[in-house]
């Protein structure tokens, strides 16, 4: 199947500063990637839509200016988690591909965000 | 509206035992359904899938089929492993083209025990 690659897997952060994570589809083109976050005991949340060349469809609830989408090229897509603070901390997952544009999804391998 | 609905975790078995994990949806209209797997600090893995009523997905020993009926994509395994651990989600494309997200279960935590 495709790959997509999630960077950094882990990344530790102070508290107030912010952090980009990026998804990149390896070896296909997405116009459209999901990021998603994970909480304890498993349960993934979808925050966002991001769209190439468009603005992040958000989720209801999920704060646009704290969590910054921007998909400017066919194969990467990167959040940005703003003045972040410990309630941030989370595993954050992004997917490429999608059964709507005739692909399975594809998942990248996920980031550990710890915010101290 | 389109939702899955997951058993509950978790679920510890022996190796060698018989493995079902519950799933059920509700769609307005013709889903395909898919197994997700998780492995620890892992994204996500497509483990089957099903785009119509009646078809069986299998993979890695594990297999559902969608019933239309029941509304179910059971999962089963008939001998788990060691290596099967991992969270397991369900999941459901509605289709129709109004949107390209896939709606997930809370997923399933898998310990299997030697």
């Amino acid at each position: 199947g495709a790959v997509v690659s999630q960077h950094p897997s882990r990344v530790i952060c102070k508290s107030g500063t912010s952090v980009k994570i990026e998804c990149r589809s390896l070896d296909f083109q997405a116009t459209t990637m999901f990021w998603y976050r994970q909480f304890p005991k498993q349960s993934l949340m979808l925050m966002a839509t991001s769209n190439e060349g468009s603005k992040a469809t958000y989720e209801q609830g999920v704060e646009k200016d704290k969590f910054l989408i921007n998909h400017a090229s066919l194969t990467l897509s990167t959040l940005t988690v703003t003045s972040a603070h410990p309630e941030d901390s989370s595993f954050y997952i992004c997917s490429a591909g999608s059964p709507g544009q005739g692909t399975e999804a594809f998942f990248g391998q996920g980031t550990r965000l710890t915010v101290v | 509206g389109n939702s899955v609905t997951q058993m509950e975790g978790p679920v510890t078995l022996s190796e060698e035992a018989f493995l079902t994990i519950n799933c059920t949806y509700t769609a307005t209209g013709y889903p395909s359904l898919f197994w997700y797997v998780q492995y620890p600090g892992e994204g996500l893995q497509l483990l089957l899938k099903a785009t119509k009523a009646d078809d069986k997905g299998s993979n890695k020993g594990f297999e559902a089929t969608y019933r239309k009926e029941t509304t179910s994509f059971h999962l089963e395994k008939g001998s788990v492993q060691v290596s099967d651990s991992a969270v397991y989600f369900c999941a459901l494309y509605p289709g129709g083209g109004a949107t390209n997200k896939l709606i997930f279960g809370t997923g399933t935590l898998l310990a299997v025990q030697p």
